[in-house]
């Protein structure tokens, strides 16, 4: 089972604030993803990687921005918060090949007041 | 313009009978298919996956079954188990470079004892 880590789980904050959600996986995986999702709508994609120094935007816009220094990290930033931002932020990590399933952290959920 | 659509936002199954969740796409380049599980404060669990060139797929009491013609899948679980409940996600996978999963709304299904 793939080891994926989020930070904070649970994130209340008030609007203009800087953030920064934390991921990090240890199973060596070199594709690593964001997706967004609000209570009873399907995960959207908002960033992406292939490696390191590789990062991509997904389908659906975003605010935020992403990095990937190190294979094992893939922090998101959200430079002033705002209320829109409110939602549900996973992040998953994959091995490269077409098959390969991508394995989810548990998530956080990120208020803005 | 949803490329994956799960209609049945609910499913209520007796412990012991089946249970069959149904999705249907629109994107016919789609080169694998996955369903996940998701417990309530969980990321997704990935589940099992079919490839496009298959119309079978088994893993013990899980089976996905794959019909390209009528761009439809569905997942059987026999016997549904009360640790089945959970929302399930069926995720259709893009190669062409970007192998991103573009995920249906979920179906949450609820075994009775």
């Amino acid at each position: 089972e793939a080891d994926i880590y989020q930070t904070p789980r649970y994130l209340v904050i008030g609007t203009g604030k800087k953030i920064t959600l934390e991921c990090s996986q240890t199973m060596g995986h070199d594709k690593m993803y964001w997706y967004q999702q609000d209570p009873g709508m399907e995960l959207h994609l908002i960033h992406y990687s292939y490696g390191v120094n590789s990062t991509e935007k997904g389908d659906l816009s975003s605010e935020s921005t992403v990095s990937r220094i190190r294979t094992e990290h893939f922090p998101l930033t959200l430079e002033s918060a705002r209320p829109s931002h409110t939602s549900q932020y996973l992040c998953a990590s994959s091995e490269y090949g077409e098959s390969g399933p991508q394995h989810f952290g548990d998530g956080t959920r990120l208020s803005i007041l | 313009d949803q490329q994956v659509k799960q209609n049945s936002p609910s499913l209520s199954v007796q412990e012991g009978r089946i249970s069959i969740l149904n999705c249907d796409y629109t994107n016919s380049m789609f080169d694998y298919f996955l369903w996940y599980k998701k417990y309530p404060a969980e990321g997704p669990t990935f589940l099992i996956s079919i490839s496009s060139i298959k119309d079978k797929n088994e893993d013990g009491r899980f089976t996905v079954f794959l019909n390209k013609s009528a761009k439809h899948l569905s997942l059987h679980i026999v016997p549904s188990q009360p640790g089945d409940s959970a929302v399930y996600f069926c995720a259709g996978l893009s190669g062409a470079g970007s192998y991103q999963l573009t995920f249906g709304k979920g179906t949450k299904l609820s075994v009775i004892p």
